[in-house]
């Protein structure tokens, strides 16, 4: 079963930090997305990313928030400046041509910010 | 925004028993899927649902999209231990938006 892998897998940081969180989305995949989840609380969209650009964001994805595929494989969510309120697990998902179901969650990154 | 309420937020149920959690939205929905988590993991997919009316299973699950597009159901057969975790449903809303419902916690008594 092929699987998303995510780095690290546990961020802790100083309010006021860059952080920049890295995902391998399955290699044949064309959609890459970022959900976050506040602890006890819903999965939350983020972003959605396609041929090389944002295809949609929420209200969350502010000016704080970028997203790059450096690479042929990588898939990075930064934020620049964080917050308290940053703090949560940041899941990053793909999908298979044609925009198929949502299947590939990695495992997460738990950001913590101090 | 597009909400998608689960109810209920958790229920606790003995092994062997049946359980059946729903989501409602006032919006309309294309697609509707259900997905469990586990602690500290993330979401599984366990169903996916493309068409009004259509009533799926995979194993013990049982998954059904309304005929109104705003709601859906999930119904659990004959519950283990290993089924704990929390289940979300989730509607898609263009081609790339998944909207997550509020999670259904179930904790399965042995």
């Amino acid at each position: 079963e092929p699987e998303v892998t995510q780095t690290p897998s546990h961020q802790v940081t100083q309010m006021g930090q860059e952080v920049i969180l890295r995902c391998v989305p399955i290699s044949n995949h064309l959609y890459f997305y970022w959900y976050r989840q506040i602890l006890g609380q819903k999965v939350e969209f983020l972003v959605s990313f396609y041929n090389n650009e944002i295809s949609e964001k929420s209200e969350i994805f502010d000016d704080q928030f970028s997203v790059e595929r450096p690479d042929g494989s990588n898939f990075t969510l930064k934020i620049r400046s964080t917050k308290l309120e940053d703090s949560a697990m940041y899941f990053c998902a793909s999908s298979e041509p044609l925009a198929g179901v949502l299947k590939y969650f990695g495992p997460g990154t738990r950001l913590t910010v101090l | 925004g597009q909400q998608l309420n689960q109810s209920p937020q958790s229920m606790f149920i003995q092994e062997g028993e049946d359980v059946s959690m729903n989501c409602t939205s006032s919006s309309i929905f294309n697609t509707w899927l259900w997905y469990k988590q586990d602690p500290g993991e993330g979401p599984v997919l366990l169903i996916a649902l493309y068409k009004a009316g259509e009533l799926t299973s995979n194993g013990r699950l049982t998954a059904q999209f309304g005929i109104t597009r705003k709601d859906s159901f999930l119904n659990i057969s004959a519950s283990i231990p290993s089924d704990v975790g929390i289940y979300f449903c989730a509607g898609v809303s263009g081609t790339y938006k998944y909207i997550f419902g509020t999670g259904t916690r179930l904790k399965v008594l042995a």
